[in-house]
């Protein structure tokens, strides 16, 4: 079973730049999380997706956004880059979500000139 | 108190020794724990979840969960070279619409 595929890896942008992140999950599973993760802050919740609706959400500003598509990929969205948002974002799919076993993708690393 | 707190290391043990780490949580009705291990430059990777007090053992693995003092711990038996990674502990905090909320982790560093 292929595991959780997150594009790109590696991007590099521009203060004031917005960019988008995309994740798989693994095939049947409906969930996706997004986290960033910083030396300083650790891992972050961003947000949770279910069956295309958001169902949770961290304390980020509206800068930060996502969706999921009725085949369970998702995407997040950063817009009007600020160089703090240099981090590497992981998402996670899970069966169902809530406390389900979560299993993280590569990531994608994020690095904001 | 910090949600889920974790020192962050770096904890040096010696090859073969057991290996402690400990997370504390500030939620008193959480359900679920889990401990991630993360190499550097890799993602987070699920060693073991306990949802119930008292021990669970998988492999050289144990985590202890003690709900009435609100800590949970991961000990290592015999540990190896290889262990050596940034270990996180997650909890479900129901204070805060059941989100998983990470400790910043513990650096472990097994001396050959």
């Amino acid at each position: 079973k292929a595991g959780v595929t997150q594009t790109p890896r590696y991007l590099i942008k521009t203060r004031g730049q917005q960019v988008t992140l995309s994740c798989s999950p693994i095939s049947g599973h409906r969930s996706v999380s997004w986290y960033q993760q910083t030396p300083g802050q650790g891992l972050q919740f961003l947000f949770e997706y279910f069956s295309e609706t958001q169902r949770n959400k961290g304390n980020f500003p509206g800068r930060f956004s996502g969706r999921q598509f009725s085949n369970s990929r998702s995407e997040m969205n950063v817009s009007t880059l600020e160089l703090g948002d240099s981090a590497l974002y992981l998402c996670a799919s899970t069966l169902t979500g809530g406390t389900d076993t979560q299993y993280f993708g590569p990531g994608t690393r994020l690095t904001v000139l | 108190q910090k949600e889920v707190e974790q020192n962050s290391g770096p904890l040096s043990v010696p090859e073969g020794a057991i290996a402690s780490l400990n997370c504390t949580y500030s939620d008193r009705v959480s359900q679920s724990f889990f401990w991630y291990r993360q190499y550097s430059g890799k993602s987070p990777e699920l060693i073991m979840s306990i949802y119930s007090n008292g021990d669970k053992e998988d492999g050289r693995f144990t985590a202890q969960l003690n709900k009435a003092s609100q800590y949970v711990s991961l000990l290592i038996r015999d540990s190896q070279p290889s262990d050596s990674a940034t270990y996180l502990c997650a909890v479900n905090l129901m204070n805060r619409d059941d989100k998983i909320i990470f400790g910043k982790g513990t650096r472990l560093h097994i001396l050959p």
